[in-house]
């Protein structure tokens, strides 16, 4: 199975900075990389597939990057609504395995 | 508008079995592959099973293989999981969720069910 392995845990950051969640893959997944952001109580929703592709609706302060094994999420501009958990995905090969989240906090 | 409509989760005791059901609707169901993901209490996301848009391709976790079973009814728009052998550790938020083959990603989510194997 691969491997998903997201840094940071947990973060906390102010309205209008820049965040930066990594994900790194146990082997090479090519782009077969999702971001979901999950708020709480509710359902994830997906924000980037294909490592850098922005899903249609998501804010463009949200950016994917990286192939490979080595991804990165970014928020340009930390907004009060982007309050979450942040998982990324592999869709490289079954079983499609999760990273352990990262949950962004507000300061 | 696309919906996914999880019903059929409650408590029931180890060794017991219950099934999940998803009704679709606001897409056409017959055409998308789905999939079953479940959160236990405070924990991360857990990809469960696979079934394509015919049911001609199925595929588990290890963790459920066995015990659990895929299913969908494309007359009914509904996708269906069966759990037997329940296990403390299948406490969790089952979500439906559609897979979207141009973009390799669960695109739409049900807001989940929860499965509560205590006795």
């Amino acid at each position: 199975d691969i491997q998903m392995t997201q840094s940071p845990s947990s973060l906390s950051a102010s309205v209008g900075d820049r965040v930066t969640i990594t994900c790194r893959a146990s082997q090479s997944i090519s782009s077969f990389l999702n971001w979901y952001q999950q708020k709480p109580g509710k359902a994830p929703k997906v924000l980037i597939y294909a490592a850098s592709s922005l899903q249609s609706g998501v804010p463009s302060r949200f950016s994917g990057s990286g192939s490979g094994t080595d991804f990165t999420l970014t928020i340009s501009s930390l907004q009060p609504e982007d309050l979450a958990t942040y998982y990324c995905q592999q869709s490289y090969s079954t079983p499609w395995t999760f990273g352990q989240g990262t949950k962004v906090e507000i300061k | 508008e696309v919906q996914l409509v999880e019903s059929g989760g409650g408590l029931v005791q180890p060794g017991g079995s219950l099934r999940l059901s998803c009704a679709a609707s606001g897409f056409t169901f017959s055409t998308y592959s789905m999939n079953w993901v479940r959160q236990a209490p405070g924990k991360g996301l857990e990809w469960i099973s696979y079934i394509s848009s015919t049911s001609s391709t199925i595929y588990y976790a290890d963790s459920v293989k066995g015990r659990f079973t895929i299913s969908r009814d494309n007359a009914k728009n509904s996708l269906y999981l069966q759990m037997n052998t329940l296990r403390a550790e299948d406490t969790a938020v089952y979500y439906c969720a559609r897979y979207f083959g141009s973009t390799y990603s669960l695109d739409y989510w049900g807001q989940g069910t929860l499965v509560t194997v205590s006795s």
